[in-house]
């Protein structure tokens, strides 16, 4: 079964440290999105991305990055962990184009401590 | 710009009780209009969808139908049970410049045996 996996699922890191989540599908869908979940802001775009070599910015950009060099993969770099940056961050994908489902995985739980 | 408001929770039921969620949107154009489900500990799921006017979405005893007159697409069961328990989000997708999902900030449903 096609199916999109995060890891870690948890970590811990130092402020000021580079972290990276990797995040893959099998689905061989186009677009691939980062969203982080906090108490009372719901799901927030962090960045998307609609193909290979195409990225963009979310609403909460600022402190991430992303890069997509195959269908299959689009990881996320926090450039430099803040305390602000702890959260629950979820990887998606879907089909182009309207009214597509969009998949979730399960989740990657940072702590920056 | 496209929104999606739906109402505050936690809402606490009983057991075969009736649920009503309620989530209103703007949005130019048409879009498509979504009830995820989040279960502890896991990321979302769909749980039903309705992709143009007056369009019902159902699934596992849930219903929405798409009101454009009203822009709303409130999640109804008939009686709810204890496995319901769960984050339910509204979300809509819509072209703005690519095609976009924003979800509402989520309903925390609690259901009581």
């Amino acid at each position: 079964d096609a199916e999109i996996t995060q890891s870690p699922r948890h970590k811990i890191t130092e402020t000021g440290r580079q972290v990276t989540l990797a995040c893959h599908q099998t689905w061989n869908h186009n677009n691939m999105f980062w969203y982080r979940q906090d108490l009372g802001h719901g799901l927030r775009l962090i960045h998307y991305s609609y193909g290979v070599h195409d990225t963009n910015k979310g609403e909460v950009s600022d402190g991430y990055s992303v890069s997509r060099s195959n269908t299959e993969d689009l990881p996320l770099t926090l450039e430099s962990a803040a305390s602000s940056q702890t959260s629950v961050y979820f990887c998606a994908s879907s089909e182009s184009g309207a009214g597509n489902t969009i998949y979730f995985g399960e989740g990657s739980w940072l702590t920056v401590v | 710009g496209n929104s999606v408001t739906q109402m505050e929770g936690p809402v606490t039921l009983s057991e075969e009780a009736f649920l009503t969620i309620n989530c209103t949107y703007t949005a130019t154009g048409y879009p498509s209009l979504f009830w995820y489900v989040q279960y502890p500990g896991e990321g979302l799921q769909l749980l039903l969808k309705a992709t143009k006017a007056d369009d019902k979405g159902s699934n596992k005893g849930f219903e929405a139908t798409y009101r454009k007159e009203t822009t709303s697409f409130h999640l109804e069961k008939g009686s709810v049970q204890v496995s319901d328990s769960a984050v339910y989000f509204c979300a809509l997708s819509a072209y703005t410049g690519g095609f976009k999902t924003i979800f509402g900030a989520g309903t925390r449903l609690f259901v009581k045996a």
